[in-house]
């Protein structure tokens, strides 16, 4: 079965310092995979997204995520964490043979203290 | 560009009525669309594909009956939940598909409560 896993709840950063938010997924063939950003009853807004190509893919807001293969992984990084990057993050995986259907993950509560 | 709707943003309704949620791609057309439920603190989960001019795809655990959509054009898809009842609660989240592209644009959200 095809799975996206986010393994944190919640990840803390001072302001300032560099964040990564953990995806690891599961599927048959090759991924499509996409980082969405939600804040409070707000829809998804669309971060990076990795189809083919560069494993370092650069997004929305300074955010980017390498993609490897070896370990199944797609971390979002950016190296200085803004207080208004609070908010949920989603990991998502398109399926095989319908890139358009997405798995997400269970989400990740970014808290970026002061 | 690429910027879709949801209306309304919230509804409160009493236990047995009908409510109807409208989806938009305001500036591109979608043959795609689908319907997401979030539950709170949850992540989303997938109610259903809306194809134009075509029946809804719905996934496995989702009441077809009670979850109506309609995708009348490519602008436009409409959830209709019918009868509703206090466990339908919940914000529901559309997303449409720029034809030709790998991305997702996602709705704003509509809160439904129901009393």
């Amino acid at each position: 079965a095809q799975s996206v896993a986010q393994p944190e709840d919640q990840v803390n950063v001072a302001e300032g310092n560099p964040l990564t938010v953990k995806c690891t997924y599961s599927v048959s063939g090759n991924p499509y995979l996409f980082w969405y950003v939600q804040y409070p009853n707000r829809g998804l807004q669309f971060l990076l997204k990795y189809i083919t190509g560069d494993n370092l893919v650069k997004g929305s807001y300074g955010f980017e995520a390498e993609f490897n293969k070896s370990q199944t992984s797609f971390h979002l990084k950016k190296p200085s964490a803004l207080v208004s990057d609070s908010a949920l993050y989603f990991c998502a995986v398109a399926l095989s043979g319908g890139y358009n259907k997405l798995i997400f993950g269970a989400g990740t509560r970014l808290a970026v203290h002061p | 560009g690429a910027v879709v709707s949801q209306h309304p943003s919230r509804v409160i309704c009493k236990s047995g009525t009908s409510v109807k949620i409208e989806c938009r791609s305001l500036d591109f057309q979608a043959t795609t669309m689908f319907w997401y439920r979030q539950f709170p603190k949850k992540s989303l989960m997938l109610m259903a594909t809306s194809n134009e001019g075509s029946k809804a795809t719905y996934e496995q655990g989702v009441e077809k009956d009670k979850f109506l959509i309609n995708h009348a054009s490519l602008t436009l898809s409409t959830l209709t939940v019918t009868s509703a009842h206090p466990e339908d609660s919940s914000f529901y989240i559309c997303s449409a598909v720029l034809t030709g592209s790998h991305e997702q644009y996602f709705g704003p959200g509509t809160r439904l409560t129901v009393t």
